[in-house]
């Protein structure tokens, strides 16, 4: 049973703060990650994708993934409230398929 | 860019009548759509995937002949609920693939269903 693990949360991270996302899986021939946000009663957005080793930034959002460990993080800086949202770990399944395997997500609030 | 248009928005329906929503890709071709099912307060839940000219594959315990999709073009698949009961009042979301890209999937908006 390939998982990806997430902290469902809440985390919660004062406005202006660094909030940190973690994931991990289990499928280690994964080779493609991604990062979904999510607002209550709304479909997944994308956020961003990563696919090497190290970070990968995007204005105010760092992905940052190690195979090695099989651990992907998000890292958003400068949080606002506009950020409080629940953010979805995806990871391509291996073997020649194009389905993603999702995490619970995690519920981020950024208070003022 | 990545545009992926889903309709309706919101149907309310009375048991056993059946429903359909469908998904379009506006401004790329999507070889795969997906179907995601999401309870409140839950994580997605892959249902099927959808390949142009083909049929569906499903996920485990999840009914096909209940579920009907219908993947007609590179831009445009179907999802047909049969005879709807209250269980499958849910937020049914659809998602399209870029080919030739990383695989990432684009979401539509969803359709949210009740059945009375």
């Amino acid at each position: 049973q390939k998982e990806v693990e997430q902290n469902s949360g809440p985390l919660s991270v004062p406005e202006g703060a660094i909030a940190s996302l973690n994931c991990t899986y289990s499928d280690r021939g994964s080779q493609s990650f991604f990062w979904y946000r999510q607002y209550s009663g709304k479909s997944p957005e994308l956020i961003m994708f990563i696919y090497s080793n190290g970070d990968k930034e995007d204005g105010r959002f760092t992905a940052q993934l190690n195979k090695a460990s099989q651990y992907v993080s998000l890292l958003i800086r400068d949080s606002q409230p506009s950020d409080s949202a629940t953010y979805l770990c995806a990871v391509k399944e291996s073997g020649g398929y194009n389905k993603l395997i999702f995490g619970a997500g995690t519920r981020l609030a950024v208070h003022p | 860019g990545a545009v992926v248009s889903q309709h309706p928005s919101r149907v309310i329906c009375k048991s056993g009548t059946s429903v359909k929503i469908e998904c379009r890709s506006l401004d790329f071709q999507a070889t795969t759509m997906f179907w995601y099912r999401q309870f409140p307060k839950q994580s997605l839940m892959l249902m099927a995937t959808s390949n142009e000219g083909s049929k569906a594959t499903y996920e485990q315990g999840v009914e096909k002949d209940k579920f009907l999709i219908n993947h007609a073009s590179l831009t445009l698949s179907t999802l047909t609920v049969t005879s709807a009961h209250p269980e499958d009042s849910s937020f049914y979301i659809c998602s399209a693939s870029i080919s030739g890209g990383y695989n990432e999937q684009f979401f539509g908006p969803g359709t949210r269903l009740t059945v009375l």
